[in-house]
């Protein structure tokens, strides 16, 4: 049964510092793992999705990686800005599938000025 | 990217009634789901909603409580039945293409049960 867990569970850091954001999953037979913003009491929006086959993908400031053999994907945001305050999930396919998804319980992330 | 609207966006319902939730697209989607976020906790898959026939429901989640419908490839709803404080949630409805595509999610309907 695919578990996913993610490190820190809270982050609290001053701005322009680059961060790392950890998350690990159970069962490496994914198809892709993708990566949420959620603001508090919001939906989600979409950052990254990275394919199996890949190993990292990049929007601005953001860059994700996947190492499927060792069950472990980062999220590296550089220069932190208040504005990037919130909570990030990464969520991955249930075991055996592609479409629904299983989530861990989020790094909730405060950059201060 | 798809376009998710979500009604309402927040309410405050009495237990024991019901409340149903909307989940209208911008475009014709293959998959739609309703997840569940309980407050300080991650998501939480219910269902899986099959355009034209009884949704797909997790283990823990059924239909008598979770009535959802889906008419067509861009709307469906939820319903929360007989609530009590315990459904206090934040209900999120998401959409996702074929296979190996990105998942968008609405922006989410916070329910407090009193």
């Amino acid at each position: 049964k695919q578990e996913v867990t993610q490190i820190p569970a809270a982050l609290s850091v001053p701005e322009g510092e680059n961060l790392v954001l950890n998350c690990s999953f159970t069962d490496s037979a994914i198809y892709n793992l993708q990566w949420f913003r959620q603001d508090p009491g919001k939906g989600l929006t979409s950052l990254l999705l990275i394919q199996s086959s890949q190993r990292e993908q990049t929007s601005g400031r953001l860059n994700a990686s996947l190492d499927k053999s060792s069950g472990r994907s980062t999220l590296y945001i550089a220069a932190s800005q208040p504005g990037d305050s919130a909570t990030y999930l990464c969520a991955v396919p249930f075991s055996g599938g592609y479409n629904k998804l299983i989530f861990g319980a989020g790094t909730r992330l405060a950059v201060h000025p | 990217s798809a376009v998710i609207s979500q009604k309402p966006s927040r309410d405050i319902c009495q237990r024991g009634t019901s409340l149903t939730i909307q989940c209208q697209v911008d475009s014709q989607v293959t998959m739609m789901f309703w997840y569940r976020q309980q407050p300080g906790q991650s998501l939480t898959l219910i269902a899986t909603a099959n355009q034209g026939s009884e949704a797909t429901y997790e283990s823990g989640f059924v239909i008598d409580k979770f009535p959802i419908s889906r008419p067509n490839l861009t709307f469906s709803t939820l319903t929360v039945s007989n609530m009590s404080p315990e459904d206090s949630s934040i209900y999120l409805c998401s959409v996702k293409g074929h296979l190996n595509t990105e998942a968008f999610f609405g922006q989410g309907t916070r329910l407090t049960v009193v």
